[in-house]
């Protein structure tokens, strides 16, 4: 079955780039996607990226995608307190009748003054 | 526009007892996801409904269903309350099936605690 690692802490000085690692192992993954979620909160969708594509950047966001690794990331450049959260990355097929995302297990990001 | 609500917010109940929990998509959303997040397990798939019908169910027991309303709101039920049913259960929605081209959206979630 489909299968989605992070690494569970990652600590950032303010104002520095945060980069937050996902492995995935389903080679039919056509989205690949990021959420956030903060304390007591659903998650946000931040962005996504098409499996067709290496790089998406949508202001302080850059995805990159590794298809042939399977390794998605997340940058996030000038990291603000506000960014403290636990990052999701998700995968989903379009294989009828398998339309769902499987989550990896959440990256906290701490954000060191 | 109104985000994905979900009812009720915090919930407490016994073991053996049974739950319904409530979702209202986004106004013109179809589909809707439930998805159970506990701290050991992260957060699972539970089912997914499109237009009433159920299109795809999690590895979950029988003793969790759901449904969809013609207004496309959802809920779903947890029958005989186990202490491992507590989480924090999500229900996402959006405007085509989740997966491919469907962005979805989280609502905050109902905390059920089991005691």
């Amino acid at each position: 079955g489909e299968d989605v690692e992070q690494s569970l802490f990652l600590s950032v000085r303010e104002g520095d780039s945060s980069v937050i690692n996902c492995t995935y192992t389903d080679s039919s993954s056509t989205y690949l996607y990021w959420y956030k979620q903060e304390p007591g909160a659903g998650l946000q969708l931040l962005t996504y990226i098409f499996s067709n594509m290496d790089m998406k950047q949508d202001q302080r966001l850059t995805v990159l995608l590794n298809k042939k690794d399977k390794h998605l990331s997340l940058r996030i450049a000038d990291t603000q307190t506000g960014d403290s959260a636990i990052y999701f990355c998700a995968e989903s097929g379009t294989n009828f009748g398998n339309e769902k995302l499987t989550f990896g297990t959440g990256t906290r990001l701490t954000i060191i003054p | 526009k109104a985000g994905v609500t979900q009812t009720p917010r915090y919930l407490i109940k016994t073991r053996g007892q049974q739950v319904t929990l409530s979702c209202s998509p986004i106004s013109g959303h179809r589909s809707v996801s439930w998805y159970q997040q506990t701290p050991g397990q992260g957060l699972q798939f539970l089912f997914e409904y499109f237009s009433e019908t159920q299109r795809n169910k999690g590895n979950f027991p029988g003793r969790f269903s759901g449904r969809q309303f013609s207004n496309s709101r959802s809920e779903m039920n947890v029958s005989t309350l186990e202490l491992g049913d507590s989480a924090l259960y999500l229900c996402a929605s959006s405007l085509v099936p989740a997966g491919g081209l469907g962005e979805q959206y989280f609502g905050p979630g109902t905390r059920l605690t089991v005691t």
